[in-house]
């Protein structure tokens, strides 16, 4: 069983100072992790993923990830906040198992809002 | 990235009636189409999974006989509400896959959002 818990609803920053989105995770198999992004009436965007490989993660538009098997997250960071940053973020959980189909875990979301 | 769209982006339709959601991959070959639901401020919720020219596999809690998904083409699946009812109001999001398995990305629809009147 896999499952995906985001700590935080709602996170609000200033335009230029740090972005930390919370992820926790359970997994009863190695998992891939992700995050995508949903702006308005736009499609889901993944914005990066882990799957086994280098535990710091980069991904599009300065965003990283750390994948921290002991803490079991997959926090989501950014050094500066930019006004386009606004949306909805999901952290997601899949499990690799061999042979059969992905399935997606998603969290709950977390709206991020940037102000001037 | 591969772009996915989905027709109509809203619908509203008298209960009991039937509606059909169209999720096409528009630059590339979708071999596993999946259909989530979205409640507002939920996560989404994979409904089905579907793989060209096969019969989808539903989620459990999840009817088949009411959510009807066709995957005919590997550019091409759709989705009928039938008898839709007031609880069937919900945002749906396709999205699609060149495989089935993690190692590939599974590209998002925008949604459709249907409301049940």
């Amino acid at each position: 069983a896999q499952s995906v818990t985001q700590l935080d609803s709602h996170v609000s920053v200033s335009e230029g100072t740090p972005v930390l989105l919370r992820c926790n995770y359970s997994s009863s198999y190695s998992p891939s992790l992700f995050w995508y992004v949903q702006h308005p009436n736009k499609g889901l965007q993944l914005l990066l993923k882990y799957t086994s490989a280098a535990t710091l993660v980069k991904g599009i538009n300065g965003f990283e990830a750390e994948f921290k098997k002991s803490e079991t997250s997959f926090h989501l960071t950014k050094p500066s906040a930019h006004m386009s940053d606004a949306a909805e973020y999901f952290c997601v959980v899949s499990d690799q198992i061999a042979g059969t189909a992905s399935k997606l875990t998603f969290g709950t979301g977390t709206r991020l809002q940037v102000t001037l | 990235g591969a772009v996915v769209s989905q027709h109509p982006s809203r619908v509203i339709c008298k209960s009991g009636t039937s509606v059909k959601i169209e999720c096409r991959s528009l630059d590339f070959q979708a071999t596993t189409m999946f259909w989530y639901r979205q409640f507002p401020k939920q996560s989404l919720m994979l409904m089905a999974t579907s793989n060209e020219g096969s019969k989808a596999t539903y989620e459990q809690g999840v009817e088949k006989d009411k959510f009807l998904i066709n995957h005919a083409s590997l550019t091409l699946s759709t989705l009928t509400v039938t008898s839709a009812h007031p609880e069937d109001s919900s945002f749906y999001i396709c999205s699609g896959s060149q495989g089935a398995t993690s190692a590939y990305e599974q590209y998002f629809g925008p949604g459709t959002r249907l409301t049940v009147t």
